[in-house]
């Protein structure tokens, strides 16, 4: 069983529309949550970090986090065609300074 | 926010040849940093952790020998491609963070080809 689950996509959708990724995850002792965003041939780049149950706005950016059901997501409101890029989605298991484990990552194209 | 600054971030070698990328943060100390390499249209590869003033931890199936690392200070982490082939060519990128409770950020990665 992989650590942390993604679709790999690719998701399309509208531009103006929401986008939602998901992202699952094995370790229920997981601490920290977050959504990188991967533009192709370029590093990825921190979006959102998600600590707590329940949602956190950035933006046009909310991540979600149920650990309960280890379950994670991202949505991204009024999608624009710049929002297209590979999302991916890592978990720090333990917390403190130790490494991050990362799902394959979600492509999403926004449809102008 | 935090800043990690990685070169080059485009280099061609010979078979044979060694490589060396440098990994810095700029403007906070990093008491661990980490090695990933990503083939194209493949996910991130966790190859180790690298621990300042002591020695680099590799994951299962990267070679220690070959990915030299050196971490000798709070804001350099250095990561040397001995003896690069072909199958080496890959893009490498490093990340940090100033707190243990932060995400990491990333550096702008180096593209290596070997020729």
């Amino acid at each position: 069983q992989k650590e942390v689950e993604q679709n790999s996509g690719p998701l399309s959708v509208p531009e103006g529309a929401i986008a939602s990724l998901n992202c699952t995850y094995s370790d229920r002792g997981s601490q920290s949550f977050f959504w990188y965003r991967q533009y192709s041939g370029k590093s990825p780049e921190l979006i959102m970090s998600i600590y707590s149950n329940g949602d956190k706005e950035d933006g046009r950016f909310t991540a979600q986090l149920n650990k309960a059901s280890q379950y994670v997501s991202l949505l991204i409101r009024d999608s624009q065609p710049s929002d297209s890029a590979t999302y991916l989605c890592a978990v720090n298991p333990a917390g403190g300074y130790q490494k991050v484990t990362f799902g394959i990552g979600t492509k999403l194209q926004v449809i102008p | 926010g935090a800043v990690v600054s990685q070169h080059p971030s485009r280099v061609i070698c010979k078979s044979g040849t060694s490589v060396k990328i440098e990994c810095r943060s700029l403007d906070f100390q990093a008491t661990t940093m980490f090695w990933y390499r990503q083939f194209p249209k493949q996910s991130l590869m966790l190859m180790a952790t690298s621990n300042e003033g002591s020695k680099a931890t590799y994951e299962q199936g990267v070679e220690k020998d070959k990915f030299l690392i050196n971490h000798a200070s709070l804001t350099l982490s250095t990561l040397t491609v001995t003896s690069a082939h072909p199958e080496d060519s890959s893009f490498y990128i490093c990340s940090a963070s100033p707190t243990s409770e932060t995400g990491y950020t990333f550096g702008s990665g180096t593209r290596l080809t070997v020729v």
